[in-house]
């Protein structure tokens, strides 16, 4: 069974700094992986959506990596602003046998950018 | 550009009662999901569906219904509400399933005492 994993669960960070938000998976089968960003009282937002062959993806201040093998992802936030405060979520799509397509969440990273 | 509307965005149920959440997408999207967001669980997958008429049970089926009768509509029903389905119920659609991002409802905050 997928089981997806996000550290930290919390983040706070000065404005201006760089910070890296990180994504686990436990197997390494999947079809694709989003990063999605969700704002209190509202639904999610897909940022960037890699697919399993892909190494990254970027959007303007965002950069999404893929590393398959070791069943790791990560978000690069360049030159965080307040406005970037929200829970950041990545979700695995599964390939492959009774759960093809399925995403499975991650619990969520809370990030905080003060002034 | 509206996207996915649900209704409506909060309800309190008496344990026992029955509900429609609502939920529409003007995208002309074939793929729409149901989703149920519990606190430190992450979502859950309750329902999809891959087009009109056709729908399939995601990880957490019990206790809810689906139907798909055009493309734009896929209410989710509950029966004899139960306080374990307290929960932020959120709409999804996408144009090519996993293919292609997903787009999300504001969501619906359903208590159930």
């Amino acid at each position: 069974k997928q089981e997806v994993t996000q550290i930290p669960a919390a983040l706070s960070v000065p404005e201006g700094e760089n910070l890296v938000l990180n994504c686990s998976f436990t197997d390494s089968a999947i079809y694709n992986l989003q990063w999605f960003r969700q704002d209190p009282g509202k639904g999610l937002t897909s940022l960037l959506l890699i697919q399993s062959s892909q190494r990254e993806q970027t959007s303007g201040r965002l950069n999404a990596s893929l590393d398959k093998s070791s069943g790791r992802s990560t978000l690069y936030i360049a030159a965080s602003q307040p406005g970037d405060s929200a829970t950041y979520l990545c979700a695995v799509a599964n390939a492959g046998g009774t759960s093809y397509g399925k995403l499975t969440f991650g619990q969520g990273t809370i990030l905080t950018v003060h002034p | 550009n509206a996207g996915v509307t649900q209704t409506p965005k909060f309800r309190i149920l008496k344990i026992g009662q029955s509900m429609t959440l609502q939920c529409t997408q003007d995208m002309n999207h074939n793929y729409m999901y149901w989703y149920r967001q519990d606190p430190g669980m992450g979502l859950k997958l309750i329902y999809y569906s891959v087009g009109a008429g056709i729908t399939d049970k995601g990880e957490v089926p019990n206790g809810y219904n689906v139907s798909r009768s055009t493309t734009e509509d896929f209410p989710l029903r509950l029966e004899l509400a139960a306080p374990s389905q307290t929960s932020v119920y959120f709409c999804a659609s996408s144009y090519a399933g996993l293919n292609s991002p997903l787009h999300f409802g504001n969501g619906t905050r359903l208590t159930v005492t």
